[in-house]
């Protein structure tokens, strides 16, 4: 069975760099056949694409977030990570990791349970 | 990029059949067939429902359907149950090589 699990700080100051990584089991990111994706939700509102990667680093980014976002990924330890810089209170929000099973167009078939996120002093 | 145009709410009645919009532009939804959809209950991450347009994950009942005309997709619930109650997310390729969702829907079951 595959699972997804966000883990990383609850709460960030203003300013300062949101880490989160993702730690894939039951599938192997080095298997290069699924893009990985993180996409956010504020409080009430919406879902939000950040943006996904490939095992063989190629990557794409939210044009909104694209300056103050990088997604990276480790294949030895099977996870991958968001880093977004410079967070505001707009970027307080559930943080989901996903995995696009359909090549990058969208076919988020297993999501992580969410972890949510505060900026604040 | 814009997010895709949802109603904000749809109703109907156990039983009935409702069907959700998602409107976006000929750099997305229109010029492409990899939509989405997602339902999300409450507290909980959401679910693939459909992808590239009209196919269903397996295990997904084919209660859920989904299609595609012109620059707007739609997906169909049919024999609406009370378990259908939740929000409903459409999400597009885009021309950028990114992805979009829509604003969500939430469908009420009366």
């Amino acid at each position: 069975q595959v699972q997804l699990q966000e883990s990383g700080p609850g709460l960030v100051k203003p300013s300062q760099t949101l880490s989160l990584t993702c730690t894939v089991s039951g599938a192997s990111i080095s298997s290069g056949a699924y893009y990985w994706t993180w996409i956010r939700q504020h409080p009430g509102e919406g879902l939000e694409w950040m943006g996904y990667i490939h095992s063989s680093g190629g990557a794409s980014y939210n044009p909104s977030l694209k300056s103050r976002v990088t997604i990276s990924v480790d294949t030895s330890r099977n996870q991958f990570s968001l880093k977004l810089n410079s967070v505001t209170a707009a970027d307080t929000a559930l943080y989901y990791c996903a995995r696009d099973s359909q090549s990058g167009y969208g076919g988020f078939d297993y999501w992580g349970q969410g972890t949510l996120v505060t900026v604040s002093s | 990029q814009s997010a895709l145009t949802q109603p904000a709410s749809v109703s109907g009645s156990p039983g009935q059949s409702i069907t959700i919009s998602c409107t976006g532009t000929s750099s997305d939804v229109g010029g492409y067939n990899y939509v989405s959809w997602y339902q999300q209950h409450p507290g909980k991450a959401p679910k693939l429902l459909i992808y590239d347009v009209s196919n269903r994950p397996s295990g997904v009942s084919n209660r859920f359907s989904g299609s595609k005309s012109g620059n707007t997709a739609s997906l169909t619930i049919s024999g609406l149950q009370a378990e259908d109650e939740a929000d409903y997310y459409c999400c597009s390729y885009t021309r950028s090589s990114t992805l979009v969702f829509g604003g969500g829907t939430k469908v009420t079951v009366l």
